[in-house]
């Protein structure tokens, strides 16, 4: 089956830098994006990544490893408002997209 | 605000009720897409429509019907939900079911049944 991993919940202290983990398993690949979503909003776009690498968006990062089924998402100077959740999601080979449960991520001063 | 809105917010219905839930884009998007979101669970695709027809019905129970009627609107009608329905509702839409420029998402319906 289909699946992708990433932690449940993460906690980071403002002004610090934390590293949100993605690992999937999926019939083909075709991308993977990264959403933040705060409590009660829409999910926003934050990246796309379909070739090995780091992209970098100011303070957010994205990494991709193909050959692992790895990504993470690199959040630094952290502001309280960074505090949301993060969803990754896989294009699959039927250019379905697989989503991962989300990690919610709590900012503390 | 996303460009693509959804009413009601809230809503909290019976189990013996019907209504809807509405989504609105003006974005130029020719395909819409109704997800289902529960708490620490991935996002659950239910439906795809593509200019205007339905591609994708992800086995959903028919007590959910979705309806749209233009590129720009998307329904789902609700009926004779469970408890186990609750949960929050996203509409979201993009250029087309091809095309990964990403989804463009509403704020979705938070929908309780009881």
């Amino acid at each position: 089956g289909q699946n992708i991993d990433q932690p449940t919940e993460m906690t980071a202290t403002e002004g610090a830098i934390v590293q949100i983990n993605c690992t999937y398993q999926t019939s083909g690949f075709n991308g993977l994006f990264w959403y933040q979503q705060h409590a009660g909003e829409a999910p926003t776009f934050l990246s796309y990544n379909v070739l090995d690498g780091l992209e970098e968006k100011g303070r957010f990062s994205s990494f991709l490893s193909r050959s692992k089924g790895y990504s993470y998402l690199l959040l630094k100077e952290l502001q309280m408002k960074d505090s949301a959740s993060y969803l990754c999601a896989v294009v699959d080979s039927n250019y379905q997209l697989i989503w991962g449960a989300g990690t919610k991520l709590i900012i503390k001063p | 605000e996303t460009g693509v809105t959804q009413t009601p917010r809230h809503l909290v219905m019976g189990m013996t009720n019907k209504k809807s839930l509405k989504c609105e884009q003006h974005l130029g998007h020719n395909a819409m897409y109704w997800y289902k979101q529960s708490a620490k669970k991935p996002l659950e695709l239910m439906f795809v429509y593509n200019f205007k027809e339905q591609t994708e019905n992800n086995s959903v129970p028919s007590r959910f019907s979705p309806e749209c009627p233009n590129s720009s609107h998307l329904f789902l009608h609700l009926h004779t939900l469970q408890p186990e329905d609750s949960a929050l509702y996203l509409c979201a839409s993009s250029h087309g079911t091809d095309t990964w420029d990403g989804y463009t998402f509403g704020s979705g319906t938070r929908l309780t049944v009881v």
